[in-house]
């Protein structure tokens, strides 16, 4: 079955760690994209990438770092820079001829305390 | 800048009553809506998506959704509702970015509860 996973499903880190979340997807869809969701604010926009070995950022990029280095991945590290790691983090893809419709992966709800 | 207005952050409906869930986007010269579903710890699902053509979608599952340009709404209906209709909802709104590619801006979502 196509679709993308993103694991862990639920992930607890010490403040100050870096932590890298994983996203994968076997849609062979070009255009990958990570957001953060919070309780009533919907989704915001983190990083995306368009193609292998390109990515850019999105509207609340600061914290985060991100690489494309294939097709099928599309890794976001939370760094300690991050203010407020707290938070449900999702990936979605796309395919180029529907560049305007996104796929989700089920989620990574990150705990730092 | 595009955004997107969810109405309600919480709708509470009796089991088989009807529900509309309001969705407004500031206006733009073409766009795409859809609405997704969450449920809790999940991923978002498509629900519905409007693209052009009939202003009227469907979904397999009883929702419809309505594109009102003149008003720039895309309110989602359903008629009878179930208790497994209870997740959250969030419209989107995607148009095309300066830099090539598309920008999808999502509503804050509204939380649906069914109740027996």
């Amino acid at each position: 079955d196509g679709g993308i996973t993103q694991s862990p499903k639920y992930l607890f880190r010490k403040e100050g760690q870096n932590v890298t979340l994983s996203c994968e997807q076997n849609l062979n869809h070009d255009a990958m994209y990570w957001y953060r969701q919070d309780p009533g604010q919907g989704l915001r926009l983190i990083y995306y990438s368009q193609i292998v070995n390109d990515f850019q950022k999105g509207d609340i990029a600061e914290g985060y770092s991100v690489s494309r280095e294939k097709k099928e991945s599309f890794p976001l590290t939370v760094t300690s820079a991050q203010k407020n790691p707290t938070a449900f983090y999702l990936c979605a893809s796309n395919h180029w001829k529907t560049p305007y419709e996104q796929y989700f992966g089920p989620g990574t709800r990150l705990t730092v305390t | 800048a595009q955004s997107v207005t969810q109405l309600d952050s919480q709708v509470p409906v009796f089991e088989e009553a009807p529900v509309e869930l309001r969705c407004n986007y500031s206006s733009s010269v073409s766009v795409y809506l859809f609405w997704y579903v969450q449920y809790p710890n999940q991923g978002l699902q498509l629900l519905l998506k409007y693209l052009s053509g009939s202003t009227l979608v469907e979904s397999i599952n009883g929702f419809e959704a309505e594109f009102n340009k003149s008003q720039t709404s895309f309110h989602l209906r359903k008629p009878s509702v179930h208790i497994s209709d209870t997740a959250e909802y969030f419209c989107a709104v995607s148009d095309k970015r300066d830099t090539g590619g598309f920008k999808t801006i999502f509503g804050a979502g509204t939380r649906l509860f069914v109740k027996a």
